[in-house]
């Protein structure tokens, strides 16, 4: 039992290119989400979704696009990357049954 | 807005004493709060949750309670270790969707 899985761990990007985080998980949860984690910020929601084909704004959208066609996946995109993108990325997910939220392992995104 | 405050982002006490961490929060009624442990380079790990109906939970070594009307909850561990040594987090939940937002954390070392 995996339970959340990013990929990839670690990614160098130059600014302007484009991405996209994968966050897999295998325990059924309804509710996903995209963390960002910087020194000094903690954790700030980027974007959720409460089940397969829905996604919703969170603290801090810009500049990423989200898409969740099965359960299971939850996609980050980045459109054009900036400087101000790099940073920890965190994916988590939850049920209605179980309140504690599960995390992957982590990205570590570094755009110059 | 809303807020979290995390008493200091350092904390350092002696084996075999109790630690004890403060989680402040402003402009919120969260119903529920939940606290997470994060080792280095990896994700959050969920510990335990405490609704607004309880003032205190307890699991092993870990206590934690919840004072709606100081705003405030209090994360102890009692005959600490090295081992527990880590930035603890804090995360009222707020909104719809179970969004957690989460304090910036206290580090907590634990010296032998």
């Amino acid at each position: 039992n995996a339970g959340v899985t990013q990929t990839p761990k670690f990614r160098v990007l130059k600014t302007g290119q484009s991405m996209t985080l994968l966050c897999a998980q295998d325990m059924n949860h309804e509710y996903m989400y995209w963390y960002r984690q910087d020194p000094g910020m903690g954790l700030r929601l980027i974007h959720y979704s409460v089940g397969e084909g829905t996604t919703a704004k969170g603290e801090v959208p810009d500049g990423y696009n989200v898409s969740r066609l099965k359960k299971q996946n939850f996609l980050l995109g980045l459109e054009s990357a900036a400087p101000s993108q790099t940073s920890v990325y965190f994916c988590a997910s939850g049920s209605m049954a179980d309140y504690g939220y599960t995390f992957g392992s982590g990205t570590r995104l570094t755009v110059v | 807005s809303q807020k979290i405050e995390q008493n200091s982002e350092a904390l350092n006490i002696q084996e075999g004493k109790t630690a004890t961490l403060t989680c402040n929060y402003t402009n919120y009624s969260p119903a529920y709060l939940q606290w997470y442990r994060q080792d280095p380079g990896r994700g959050p790990v969920f510990l335990l949750l405490i609704r607004e109906n309880e003032k205190e939970k307890r699991k092993e070594r870990l206590k934690v309670t919840f004072d709606t009307t100081l705003k405030q909850s209090l994360f102890h561990i009692t005959a600490s270790q090295p081992a527990d040594s880590a930035t603890y987090l804090c995360a009222p939940y707020s909104g719809s969707a179970r969004q957690l937002t989460f304090g910036s954390g206290t580090q907590l070392t634990v010296l032998p």
